[in-house]
Formats: C-alpha cells, structure tokens, sequence
C-alpha cells in the first residue's frame, strides 16, 4: 500500500499570498495518478486536480498542480478567502487507493 | 448534471450490518467510462477509500475492510450499495459515495451521511 505525506499539517496565510503543499508517497505514484481535494466544514471533498496537474472542470486557474513520481504539490498563486479549507492529496494509481492526512490552510 | 444521493439508516447498532445505497441521476451508471465507490471520513479524520464497482458488478475492496465489505450494483435501478459487516464504534463516520475518474479519482461526490454505531 502507498503511504501518503503531507505537509504541513497547518499552514496559516493571509489573502493574497501565495500556498504550496507538498504530498509525498512511499513509493513511485504510477502514470502520475494523483488527485488533489479542498473540503471545507460540512461538505464532501471537491476535486481540484487530476493525473498530478490537469485541473477539474470549473476550477479556477490560481490552482495549479505539479510533480511527479514520489513527490508532488500543490500551488494556489493568491490566496482568497474562500480557499480557506482542508486539502487532501490521492494516489489512485496503484490498488488500493490512498488518500493523505490533509493540510489544513487556515487564516493568519 | 450527474447527482448522487447516499441513503440508509443513521444508526447501526455494534456487530450488526451497516447498509447504505447511493442513487445516481442526471447520468447512467452503466457507463464504460466509470468506476463507482465509496469513502468515509470518521469524526475529526481524514478520509478513507472503502472500494468500487463496475456497472459489469467487478469489484475491489480496501484490504484493511475486505473481510466485511460488499458493494453491488443495480443497473436498472441506477443504484449502487455498501454493506459493512460486524460493525464497531470504530465504523462511525460520514460515508460518501462517489463516480470515479479513470478508475479512482472520485470526480462526483455525494453530499454524504453520517452513520454512527452505538447501542
């Protein structure tokens, strides 16, 4: 099974900076396959990328994904306030399925 | 716009079965370009793939839940069900039933339903 890291667990910025989060796997992520997810309190996860870099459908172009590998991030360019929120890393490359702790990107 | 809507009882008691269903609108389930799955998320945790299925009724399951899980389609109901065996407190948590991209991106969530175990 592929253990997922994240980091930081917590990750206190203002509006208008700038987020990088970092998902680590234990082992090489086949094909890239690695999702990332916002969720906010009270609601089901939302898919932000897919396939490491290719964002979903509607989502806004501040969000960009990058990597490969065993080692890939998260980048929102300018934070605004409604990107508060919990995100989660997924590698659906190899069976079964693993999903990473979460990094909390709270206000400072 | 393709919906799903997860539905069951809300409180299971200890060692009985968990039994929730997930109906899919606004698109088929029979679809060739779709896995179908389930996820949960304990209370203040992260989150955590239960398994999928295929509209053929091929299936796979996280092995840490493989000895109590079954999930089964109903094509000509558009459905798909989760049942979760020998229930602890430990199977508390909201359960969400999702469509999944290239076999394991959940693209579509249900909105989820907390299912607690207590006697």
């Amino acid at each position: 099974e592929i253990v997922l890291t994240q980091s930081p667990g917590t990750l206190s910025l203002s509006p208008g900076e700038r987020a990088t989060l970092s998902c680590r796997a234990s082992q090489s992520v086949n094909s890239n396959y690695l999702a990332w997810f916002q969720q906010k309190p009270g609601q089901a996860p939302g898919l932000l990328i897919y396939g490491a870099s290719n964002r979903a459908t509607g989502i806004p172009d501040r969000f960009s994904g990058s990597g490969s590998g065993t080692d890939f991030t998260l980048t929102i360019s300018r934070l605004e306030s409604e990107d508060f929120a919990v995100y989660y890393c997924q590698q659906y490359g190899s069976l079964p399925f693993t999903f990473g702790p979460g990094t909390k990107v709270d206000i400072k | 716009q393709l919906q799903l809507q997860e539905s069951g009882p809300g409180l299971v008691k200890p060692s009985e079965t968990l039994s929730l269903t997930c109906t899919v609108s606004g698109g088929s389930i029979s679809s060739s370009s779709y896995y179908w799955g389930y996820i949960r998320q304990p209370p203040g945790k992260g989150l955590e793939w239960i398994g999928r299925v295929y509209y053929s009724g091929s299936t796979y399951y996280n092995p840490s839940l493989k000895s109590r899980v079954t999930i089964s389609v109903d094509t000509s109901k558009n459905q798909f069900s989760l049942k979760l065996s020998a229930v602890t407190a430990a199977d508390t948590a909201v359960y969400y039933c999702a469509r999944l991209r290239f076999g394991g991106a959940p693209d579509v969530w249900g909105k989820g339903t907390t299912v607690t175990v207590s006697s």
